[in-house]
Formats: structure tokens, C-alpha cells, sequence
């Protein structure tokens, strides 16, 4: 089955500067890769998600890339502010939306101001 | 999105109990799903609630100890049967259809003592 590796696994980075969470997978299948921000007490959001027949999305100052040779994947926030210190997860799916997730470790993010 | 409640909230139990945990959507949606969440650690399936029919569960997660109903397209049950400290985690429902991605309640954070 799928397997997804995530780093790092704790990221402190200075207000304004960038941060970058990797991750790779292991099936060949997969074709969808959702990120989601969990903040303390809450659930999972989903804040940008890529499939695999595209190779980078944007959103504001959230960007993911693709790269399906490798079976890599990340995502990159620019201009990052206080309120994105939170836990980062990443995911895999060889179907879309209707299927079961595999998720990495997490990614604990604190941006200090 | 589609607003996802989860009940309860939180809760603290003793060993050897069981604990129903509701998930109610405000629409219909194709796909339930139910998610543990160990103390600092991500997210792993525990099983698709199917609509009128047995659910699907993951390795690991047996019906005995995860008992899941799904009575209709807006409602589903997890029961965790028979609790121990191990049993101390977050559960997380999430939904899927009509070509949304999952999407996340604010989880059930249960304690066992």
C-alpha cells in the first residue's frame, strides 16, 4: 500500500521568510495530493490540494509542486505570518476525492515574529 | 464545504466503557470516513462508514472494537468498545462527494482512565 514520508518534521522559520515541507510517496497509483493545516483543538483543513496531471498550483502565498518521476511533493508558503504556526499534513490517493487518505507524519511549523 | 459536528466534543472515560461519537453533515455526501489521532501523531483510517451496509475497515480496526453505523447520507456513528488508556486519542470524521475533496470535523478528543 502507500506509503507517504514527510519533512521535516519540526520547521521554526522568522516572520516574512519562506517555509518548505517535503514529502514523498511510494505508489505510483496515487494521483492526488491534498495538504491540510491543523491548528490546536481543530480539525484538519484543507487548504491546497494538486492532482497529478499538474505540476505546480498556486494560491495566494500557498504553492504546491509535483514532481510524479520522483514521487515528490511540497509545499511552499511565502511571507509567512504568525497565524501559519500550526501542524502541516500531507496526503496521497490514487483516486481523487472518494478514496481513503494516507497521510504523512506532519510537519510542526512556528513562525516567530 | 459541507459543516461537519461532531459530538462529543470531548470526554473522559473510564476504562472498560464504550463511547458512541455522532458525525452530522449538513448535506448529503457520498463518502464518511473515521480517523484516529494518537497524542501527537497523524492521522490513520479506521474505516469508510458505508450508507445501509456494513463498514469498510483498515488493517488493524476490527468492527468488535470500532462498531460504525451510517443510517443516511448526513449522519454516522463510531463507537469505541471496551476502552483502555491506548484507546486516548482524537477521532476525526471527514466526508467526500458530489467532486469536493475530504473535509474534516473538529474531532472527538477522548480521554481513558
Amino acid at each position: 500500500g502507500e506509503n507517504v514520508e514527510q519533512h521535516p518534521s519540526t520547521l521554526s522559520v522568522q516572520e516574512g521568510d519562506s517555509a518548505v515541507i517535503k514529502c514523498t510517496y511510494s505508489d505510483s497509483a496515487s494521483n492526488y495530493f491534498p495538504w491540510y493545516k491543523q491548528e490546536l483543538g481543530k480539525g484538519p483543513q484543507l487548504i491546497i490540494d494538486i492532482r497529478s496531471n499538474v505540476g505546480e498550483k498556486k494560491d495566494q502565498r500557498i504553492a504546491v509542486t509535483l514532481n510524479k518521476t520522483a514521487k515528490h511533493f511540497s509545499l511552499h508558503i511565502t511571507e509567512t505570518q504568525p497565524e501559519d504556526s500550526a501542524v502541516y499534513f500531507c496526503a496521497a490517493t490514487p483516486m481523487e476525492y472518494g478514496n481513503k487518505l494516507v497521510f504523512g507524519a506532519g510537519t510542526i511549523l512556528r513562525v516567530k515574529s | 464545504s459541507a459543516v461537519i459536528s461532531q459530538k462529543p466534543s470531548r470526554d473522559i472515560c473510564q476504562r472498560g466503557t464504550s463511547l458512541t461519537i455522532q458525525c452530522q453533515v449538513d448535506s448529503q455526501v457520498t463518502m464518511m470516513f473515521w480517523y484516529r489521532q494518537q497524542p501527537g501523531q497523524s492521522l490513520t483510517l479506521i474505516a469508510t462508514a458505508n450508507q445501509g451496509s456494513e463498514a469498510t475497515y483498515e488493517s488493524g480496526f476490527v468492527i468488535d472494537k470500532f462498531p460504525i453505523s451510517r443510517p443516511n447520507l448526513t449522519f454516522s456513528t463510531l463507537t469505541v468498545s471496551n476502552m483502555s488508556p491506548e484507546d486516548s486519542s482524537i477521532y476525526l470524521c471527514s466526508v467526500s462527494g458530489g467532486g469536493q475533496p475530504q473535509h474534516f470535523g473538529d474531532g472527538t478528543r477522548l480521554s481513558i482512565l
